[in-house]
């Protein structure tokens, strides 16, 4: 069985600030596939990262960055100088074949 | 444009009453899946199918039933709705590990 947790329901931020959000995954597979994905208000799922389970690299997208560390089964995320525009919900997911599993989500509110 | 097209986008139906929502991909893909989205516990698997004809149940597949007689449809039919049915839905088709989503569809049972 495969388990992804998002402990943090909802994250309140003053715009600029930086924002991070935790993801903690169970799997007994070697290989596996790591997502985030952001939700905003109008509904749809937009893909932000894959990660495999053997690419240990940090990235950094713009204001996005990801920090992926397999020995604590941690993939967290970091909006750094947030904007109004990353309100949204973020879920972490986690691939084998047949399925992604999601965690509960995050809901990113900045503040103006 | 690749894409996976779910109609309708919004439903509000009563209990009870057949409904089907249509998931069509134009990308060829082998897989594709049935979520449900509800507050605090994210996008949960209903179905998903390996190929045309063979189908197997995700993690909430009671009241729920799908078909795969070709490879680009698959929709989702729920026979008897109830209220504990009013939810989000994705559909999603996957090559490898990427996987593409519908826009998906909210639906109201009352």
């Amino acid at each position: 069985a495969q388990k992804v947790t998002q402990a943090q329901t909802e994250i309140s931020v003053v715009e600029k600030e930086d924002v991070t959000l935790d993801c903690v995954y169970e799997t007994r597979d070697t290989t596996y596939y790591l997502f985030w994905y952001k939700q905003p208000p109008s509904g749809e799922l937009v893909f932000l990262i894959r990660r495999n389970s053997f690419d240990e690299q940090n990235e950094i997208s713009g204001r996005y960055s990801w920090n992926f560390q397999k020995s604590t089964s941690s993939f967290n995320f970091t909006i750094t100088a947030s904007q109004v525009v990353d309100s949204a919900v973020y879920f972490c997911a986690l691939d084998n074949d047949y399925k992604l599993s999601f965690g509960a989500g995050t809901t990113v509110t900045v503040r103006a | 444009e690749a894409q996976v097209t779910q109609n309708p986008r919004y439903l509000i139906t009563v209990t009870g009453k057949k409904l089907t929502v249509t998931c069509s991909q134009n990308m060829n893909h082998e897989y594709m899946s049935w979520y449900r989205q509800d507050p605090g516990l994210g996008l949960r698997q209903i179905y998903y199918s390996m190929n045309v004809e063979v189908t197997d149940k995700g993690d909430v597949p009671e009241g729920y039933k799908v078909s795969r007689k070709e490879k680009r449809n698959f929709p989702l039919i729920l026979e008897s709705p109830s209220p504990n049915q009013t939810s989000l839905y994705f559909c999603a088709s996957k090559a490898g590990r990427e996987a593409f989503f519908g826009q998906g569809t909210r639906l109201t049972v009352v």
